[in-house]
């Protein structure tokens, strides 16, 4: 079975610039993850899809961080303009979703390292 | 607000020592939790999931252990090899939402 899929890995950019991240989940998870992963913490979440639709954004800093997962399948995460602040790995997750406590064990993407210069 | 605090920070180890590492969380209303590691520059591999009903889960030389009532959990790792050197994330999950993490345990294991 194909894991997470994500990409780039690796990304460079100056303050103020703009990028996004994509994440193709594991095939036929309803639920997708992204969290952010300041160097040194443990991953914080930042926006979680059931399917097409947002559960929870909450920490989602919306003035500058969107994203999307169309036809309830690959997801993308934009942040625009990023800020020295940004600079993190960025993890997509994703689980079958259910109300089973098995269901919900969530299976984690290589991440994407993001520098902000 | 759930918060997950993991000890210790940082542990060194000769290798073939048995270890310990611990993982505390404060509310006790947790679907279940997992145990994460993730190597440097790399995503999460799941170690193991305790789902709520359990008290503890087996895989190879790692058994994790849960205390919902007191709000603790701990990762046993036996004979320890050079190659478990990584950092290792303990998180909660409360009914379906996503995961709270701790901060991490980062292991050294020397030969």
């Amino acid at each position: 079975e194909a894991g997470v899929a994500q990409s780039p890995r690796y990304k460079i950019i100056e303050k103020r610039q703009s990028v996004a991240f994509w994440c193709n989940p594991i095939s036929g998870h309803a639920t997708l993850y992204w969290y952010q992963q300041i160097l040194g913490q443990g991953p914080k979440l930042l926006i979680q899809f059931q399917n097409n639709g947002v559960v929870d954004d909450s920490q989602l800093p919306k003035d500058r961080f969107s994203a999307e997962r169309l036809k309830g399948v690959d997801s993308t995460l934009k942040i625009q303009p990023a800020k020295l602040e940004d600079s993190a790995v960025y993890l997509c997750a994703s689980s079958s979703g259910g109300r089973l406590a098995s269901y919900n064990e969530q299976f984690f993407g290589p991440g994407t390292r993001l520098t902000v210069l | 607000k759930q918060e997950v605090t993991q000890i210790p920070a940082a542990l060194s180890v000769p290798e073939g020592e048995n270890l310990v590492l611990n993982c505390s969380f404060t509310d006790s209303a947790i679907y279940n939790l997992q145990w994460f590691r993730q190597d440097p520059g790399k995503g999460l591999t799941s170690l193991l999931l305790i789902q709520s009903s359990q008290r503890e889960q087996t895989s190879g030389r790692l058994n994790a252990s849960l205390d919902k009532s007191s709000g603790r959990s701990t990762l046993y790792i036996a004979a320890s090899q050079p190659g478990d050197s990584a950092t290792y994330l303990c998180a909660v999950n409360q009914a379906g939402t996503a995961l709270i993490f701790g901060k991490g345990t980062t292991l050294s294991v020397s030969s």
